[in-house]
């Protein structure tokens, strides 16, 4: 079946380190990925999608590609802010309609001190 | 435009009690995603609505929980005699109607429910 697997945290960095979180999945066909932020008593917020392979995503500094030869789609950002403290989840959906709920890793907790 | 609004964001209920939570998608969002969220979990699909069809329930314990999106008003995720194993945090998404290009979900803030 689908499954996404994700780095286990909590990760903890210094402010202005780099990031990366490791996300590799499990689907056939031709899913569409993305990495979902949720902070601290909220709900999750889009950070960033690919809908094919080789796509990159970004947005707020953070990128990821879409690299079907290793079935992955790692999280990275090059120098982090304390502000990027939250959970980072990492998803894939099968298309729209009935197969388009999303199948979610398990989470990775980060952690950036000043 | 409003976002994705649940409620009530919090709701405490002793066991055997039911719950109700409410979710009203994006204004021309047509399709409704819940998903429960135990703790230190990712989330897991429940149930997916469009308006007064339900087109995909595979994630849905099969006894005490049901879920309906009505012609006019919230969608609703009722769950009945709740268990203590109920306390989780629900969320529900949205996106827009099968044409179109975009189906990417948008999430509410979440129902924190605490069954004591």
């Amino acid at each position: 079946g689908n499954s996404v697997t994700q780095m286990e945290g909590p990760v903890t960095l210094s402010e202005e380190a780099f990031l990366t979180i490791n996300c590799t999945y499990t689907a056939t066909g031709y899913p569409s990925l993305f990495w979902y932020v949720q902070y601290p008593g909220e709900g999750l917020q889009l950070l960033l999608k690919a809908t094919k392979a080789d796509d990159k995503g970004s947005n707020k500094g953070f990128e990821a590609t879409y690299r079907k030869e290793t079935t992955s789609f790692h999280l990275e950002k090059g120098s982090v802010q304390v502000s990027d403290s939250a959970v980072y989840f990492c998803a894939l959906s099968k298309g729209r309609g009935s197969q388009g709920n999303l199948i979610f890793g398990k989470g990775t907790k980060l952690s950036v001190k000043p | 435009n409003a976002g994705v609004m649940q409620n009530p964001r919090h709701l405490v209920r002793r066991r055997g009690q039911e719950a109700r939570l409410r979710c009203s998608p994006m204004k021309g969002h047509s399709h409704v995603y819940w998903y429960r969220q135990l703790p230190e979990e990712g989330l897991k699909f429940m149930v997916y609505l469009q308006k007064e069809n339900i087109i995909d329930e595979s994630g849905m314990p099969k006894e005490r929980f049901s879920a309906e999106f009505p012609k006019e008003g919230p969608s609703i995720l009722r769950i009945q005699q709740v268990v203590r194993g109920d306390s989780a945090a629900y969320f529900c998404a949205s996106s827009p109607s099968r044409d179109s290009l975009s189906y990417e979900q948008y999430f509410g803030p979440g129902t924190r429910l605490t069954v004591t």
